[in-house]
């Protein structure tokens, strides 16, 4: 089946550090999502991008639909500790209601 | 608003017990999912239903079955619990022609 490969798998940082982190998969998707789980909650739906080429920030958080449309970035800029949590990217190669497909998931961890 | 609300939030089962894990979304959405979540290995997707009436297996079906019971609730069931079964378990919904999923808090279960 279809897999989304996550990059990196943790990330140690300090506060302020700059974050970014990528997801790649072997098929085309038609939309790209990224969501962020804090300890014993479900995920959070930060950003969702539907054109190749789409740039699309939500505060500190900006968010790339590749090109090729077999990849997307997330950065964070200018970290804080409220950050810390587990970041994944999820895609949708079919159509709309149907499931999607979720990376394994970036640790993020910041020290003040 | 609730959003999605799971029930309940942790359980422990003994090997070959049964039970129900329940979902309810207030937001009107056609689609739900079911989703198992372990450690390193991302959200897979158990079961999930497209629109009222309809259901649909995923990745990882055995061991399960799901009824969606009106378009509000999609209940999922174990019908013998194993501890290969021990994973936190994810409702999510979706309106329809909308790729953007929203989750529960999950449910935290433990067979033994």
């Amino acid at each position: 089946g279809q897999q989304l490969n996550q990059s990196p798998q943790s990330m140690f940082i300090q506060e302020g550090e700059d974050v970014s982190m990528n997801c790649t998969s072997s098929s085309i998707f038609n939309t790209w999502l990224w969501y962020k789980q804090d300890p014993g909650e479900g995920p959070v739906l930060l950003i969702a991008l539907y054109k190749a080429g789409e740039l699309t920030s939500n505060g500190r958080l900006t968010a790339q639909f590749g090109i090729t449309r077999k990849d997307s970035f997330l950065n964070i800029s200018a970290s804080i500790p409220s950050d810390v949590g587990i970041y994944f990217c999820a895609g949708q190669p079919n159509q709309a209601g149907t499931a999607l497909i979720f990376g394994k998931g970036t640790t993020l961890s910041v020290s003040s | 608003n609730a959003g999605v609300t799971q029930t309940p939030k942790f359980q422990v089962l003994k090997t070959g017990q049964s039970m129900t894990l329940q979902c309810a979304q207030d937001m009107n959405h056609n689609s739900m999912y079911w989703y198992r979540q372990d450690p390193g290995m991302g959200l897979r997707l158990i079961y999930y239903s497209a629109s009222e009436g309809t259901t649909d297996k995923g990745e990882v079906p055995n061991g399960y079955n799901v009824s969606r019971l009106n378009k509000r609730e999609f209940s999922l069931r174990l019908e013998s619990a194993a501890p290969s079964q021990t994973s936190v378990y994810f409702c999510a919904s979706s309106a329809a022609y909308s790729y953007e999923q929203y989750f529960g808090p999950g449910t935290r279960l433990t067979v033994t």
